[in-house]
């Protein structure tokens, strides 16, 4: 099947820094991918899509300033979360479609954020 | 726009039980995709079983198999012979299908259901 991969982890920082998660899909070319986020014991909420080579679409309540998404090229996706502060401590998780798959997204194992 | 909604923030069943988890939605479009989801405590998203709205029969996948119910609007997922491993955190997900039939990919996510397996 399809692989997602997001880097890092899990990532500590220090209010008023930046921080960057990275999406790859690695056996397939991702035209669309998605960010979510998530609370402990809640539903994930979509942030943004991302197309390949133009810029992000963002729901409607998301920051695009405080939530960078590009998406370079086919395979990479990044989100930086910039000048952080606590309550953006949270769960993200990208999920990436490729253009000719007709069924689902493939998600990526999360990135687990906390600003102290 | 689309609404997902999961009834049963927790539920409970022995090892080897049967047990149906709740969904129902809300969507004027005609043709659209319906996903269960588990997150284990890992939190990896893992796909169960998917439905596409065009197709009557209900799509089953080993144990798991749902009730697709088009006019009601419902979406639920049986899990038979439950194990210890299905205790997860499971969610119900809509994507719209494009003109070509395909999926759009993005989901609009249920509350979620902690589901418990008892030994």
């Amino acid at each position: 099947g399809a692989v997602v991969s997001q880097h890092p982890s899990w990532v500590i920082c220090k209010s008023g820094t930046s921080v960057k998660i990275e999406c790859r899909s690695l056996d397939f070319q991702a035209t669309t991918m998605f960010w979510y986020r998530q609370f402990p014991k809640q539903s994930l909420m979509l942030m943004a899509t991302s197309n390949e080579g133009s810029k992000a679409t963002y729901e409607q309540g998301v920051e695009k300033d405080k939530f960078l998404i590009n998406h370079a090229s086919l395979t990479l996706s990044t989100l930086t979360v910039t000048s952080a502060h606590p309550e953006d401590s949270s769960f993200y998780i990208c999920s990436a479609r490729e253009g000719m798959r007709n069924t689902e997204a493939f998600f990526g194992q999360g990135t687990r954020l906390t600003v102290v | 726009a689309q609404t997902v909604t999961q009834s049963q923030p927790e539920m409970s069943v022995q090892e080897a039980e049967t047990v149906t988890l709740s969904c129902t939605y809300d969507t004027s479009e005609n043709n659209y995709y319906l996903f269960w989801y588990k997150q284990p405590p890992s939190r990896q998203m893992i796909l169960v079983i998917r439905q596409e709205a065009y197709k009557q029969q209900n799509a089953t996948e080993n144990r798991f198999s749902v009730n697709f119910q088009k006019a009601a609007k419902s979406f639920s997922l049986k899990i038979s012979d439950s194990q210890l491993g299905d205790t997860a955190m499971y969610f119900c997900a809509f994507s719209r299908a494009n003109a070509g039939g395909t999926s759009y990919g993005k989901l609009t996510f249920g509350q979620g259901t902690i589901l418990t397996v008892h030994p």
